[in-house]
């Protein structure tokens, strides 16, 4: 079991802010760190896969960054838009299928 | 490509009754997963196979949780009795080389 905090739990921003969040777990026994997204009633969706330190993904506006020896990542959102509500978990992984997963941060925003 | 299939999406049972969730994972896909998801917290891991193999289910109330993966494709998760604790969403994914899943849309199971 990995001890993995996302902060803030929530989060609400009105739309065109910019905002991020963060990911922080344990740096030993690291293998990759994948962020999701979840509307309610749908599937988590897989966002990003990130495995060496300082490695940079983006997506449209969405963007993060990996720091694997002092073990956090930070998801940036530019320009927040409505359909960016969701909840945002990140799910680091030991090994080749371990993944445990944050309590995800809430975002909602506000048109 | 069709995506990892679960059924029911809603179940309302009383305490102490059984419940069956049942998932059939992406096509080919070798490592499948069944995670509790309880209001305000983040997904807990049940359990994990690979093929028909158990390789993780160290957070499973076995006492009263139950999954089987029966020839490494489709899996069930068994509650019983259920409690009034147990009520969460119950998400399936599947993985084919451990680079990340794909969920289901999930069971959310409603223990009055």
């Amino acid at each position: 079991i990995l001890n993995v905090e996302q902060s803030p739990q929530s989060l609400h921003v009105q739309e065109g802010d910019s905002t991020n969040f963060t990911c922080s777990f344990p740096s030993s026994n690291f293998y990759a760190l994948h962020w999701y997204r979840w509307e309610t009633a749908k599937s988590p969706e897989a966002l990003f896969v990130m495995t060496l330190n300082g490695d940079e993904k983006k997506k449209g506006r969405i963007s993060a960054t990996l720091n694997t020896k002092e073990g956090y990542s930070y998801l940036y959102i530019k320009g927040s838009q409505p359909e960016d509500s969701a909840t945002y978990l990140c799910a680091p992984q030991t090994g080749a299928n371990n993944l445990f997963f944050g309590t995800g941060t809430r975002l909602t925003v506000i048109p | 490509e069709a995506g990892v299939a679960q059924s029911p999406r809603y179940k309302i049972i009383e305490k102490r009754q059984s419940v069956a969730f049942w998932c059939n994972p992406i096509s080919g896909h070798a490592t499948l997963y069944w995670y509790q998801q309880i209001l305000g917290q983040g997904p807990k891991l049940l359990i994990q196979f690979q093929n028909n193999g158990v390789v993780d289910d160290s957070q499973l109330p076995k006492d009263r949780f139950s999954a089987e993966r029966l020839k490494g494709v489709d899996s069930t998760l068994k509650i019983q009795p259920a409690k009034l604790e147990d009520s969460a969403v119950y998400l399936c994914a599947s993985s084919l080389n451990g680079r990340g899943a794909f969920f289901g849309q999930g069971t959310r199971l409603t223990v009055v």
